[in-house]
């Protein structure tokens, strides 16, 4: 299985780049996630990357990946406000029929 | 398509108390999972199934039981909840075998006093 940490929490400003990032130990990792969770609700797939690509971009969401030193990032550009949520990187729990393992998720806050 | 749901929404237990956390989704997939959420803890799997009559324990099992008799379905029994069970549940669904991503429902809230 994989083991996933990152950091707890992260504040910036509006209009700032925002950048999470996330450590993982399953090298034999495929695919690598972001989840998004606002306040009182469910994880929503915010973004994936496949283990063959160094980099993925979608609209204002970067996800890099560093393989060798197993390091994800998830770099958000132009922050607004909406974007307050909890961040959760994830990566394959191959032992327990595709299920996840998921970091303790990053708070992102926003301010004006 | 309704996706992943879950009732209740909301639910208040007291010690000892027994009740089951139901899951449904449409979409046809194989693989459900239970997953608790604790402040600071992010989401521990309980249980999983990879499909119809077949299950198996997550990291955080005890207390719990599952079963999966249809595909669409895949409730979590608490045997006799605790205030240790105190948390939020989610139940997750996903399709593929080479891509994992999860489809999560919108989550119970449980207390236990």
């Amino acid at each position: 299985g994989e083991d996933v940490e990152q950091s707890l929490f992260l504040s910036v400003r509006e209009g700032d780049s925002s950048v999470i990032n996330c450590t993982y130990t399953d090298s034999s990792s495929t695919y690598l996630y972001w989840y998004k969770q606002e306040p009182g609700a469910g994880l929503q797939l915010l973004t994936y990357i496949f283990s063959n690509m160094d980099m993925k971009q979608d609209q204002r969401l970067t996800v890099l990946l560093n393989k060798k030193d197993k390091h994800l990032s998830l770099r958000i550009a132009d922050t607004q406000t909406g974007d307050s949520a909890i961040y959760f990187c994830a990566g394959p729990n191959s032992n327990s029929g595709y299920a996840l393992n998921f970091g303790k998720g990053t708070s992102l806050l926003v301010t004006p | 398509n309704a996706g992943v749901t879950q009732t209740p929404k909301f639910q208040v237990l007291k010690t000892g108390q027994s009740m089951t956390l139901q899951c449904a989704q449409d979409m046809n997939h194989e693989y459900m999972s239970w997953y608790r959420q604790d402040p600071g803890m992010g989401l521990r799997l309980i249980h999983y199934s990879v499909g119809a009559g077949i299950t198996d324990q997550g990291e955080v099992p005890n207390g719990y039981n599952v079963s999966r008799s249809t595909t669409e379905d895949f409730p979590l029994r608490l045997l006799s909840a605790a205030p240790s069970q105190t948390s939020v549940y989610f139940c997750a669904s996903s399709y593929s075998q080479e891509n994992y991503e999860q489809y999560f429902g919108p989550g119970t809230r449980l207390t236990v006093t």
